[in-house]
């Protein structure tokens, strides 16, 4: 069974600053999608962004970017010029084809924004 | 405005009650889920639908009973409530395969058994 793992129960971050949350994946797949969530204190999950295995250049949507390290299994999501409104529960994704496309989520990590 | 429901958004309940939660999707999506997020866990799931009539267990799946006699409605019954279903449950769909191209969240049931 795919699994996805999260270290990093917390982060912070200072405002205007990057930070990195990490994620680790384990699958026996070749083609498989990726996915990072944010989950704010309204409790909304709010999908931000989609990374395709089978692209090599790592996914970007705004301050939202993506380090994909297909061999190592690793999905990172750096956001930069971080914002208050960053602040978040962040969950880390794995979905493929083979089981229904049901996607395996990671236990999240908080970001906390210090202004 | 379109989208995916989910009612009640709180609910308190007595061991051993049954409860239901609704999730109702205004894209016609054909995949449907529910997931319970709890501390520590991040997101289980427990029921999930590709489409009208078609439904699987998932992850978590006892003491849960779906149903989806159409596309745009996919309830959540607690069959006997008990402490351990304290959570709360997110429906999500997705038009496609949800592998493909992630999730569509309801905003959350936060469910407390007493």
């Amino acid at each position: 069974a795919q699994t996805v793992t999260q270290s990093q129960p917390e982060m912070s971050v200072q405002e205007a600053e990057t930070v990195t949350l990490s994620c680790t994946y384990d699958t026996s797949e070749s083609d498989y999608y990726l996915f990072w969530y944010k989950q704010p204190p309204s409790r909304q999950m709010i999908l931000v962004i989609r990374q395709e295995a089978y692209k090599q250049q790592n996914a970007t949507e705004n301050r939202f970017s993506v380090n994909f390290q297909k061999a190592a299994k690793s999905f990172s999501l750096k956001i930069s010029d971080s914002q208050l409104g960053d602040a978040a529960m962040y969950f880390c994704a794995y979905g493929d084809n083979t089981n229904a496309g049901k996607s395996t989520f990671g236990d999240g990590t908080t970001l906390t924004v210090k202004p | 405005d379109a989208g995916i429901t989910q009612s009640p958004r709180y609910k308190i309940t007595e061991t051993g009650r049954q409860v239901t939660l609704m999730c109702h999707q205004t894209w016609s999506h054909s995949y449907m889920f529910w997931y319970r997020q709890d501390l520590g866990h991040g997101l289980r799931l427990i029921y999930y639908s590709a489409a009208a009539d078609i439904t699987d267990k998932g992850e978590v799946p006892d003491g849960y009973v779906v149903s989806r006699s159409k596309t745009e409605n996919f309830p959540l019954t607690l069959e006997s409530a008990t402490r351990s279903q304290t959570s709360v449950y997110f429906c999500a769909s997705s038009a496609v395969s949800g592998a493909n191209y992630g999730y569509t969240f309801g905003s959350g049931t936060r469910l407390t058994v007493v």
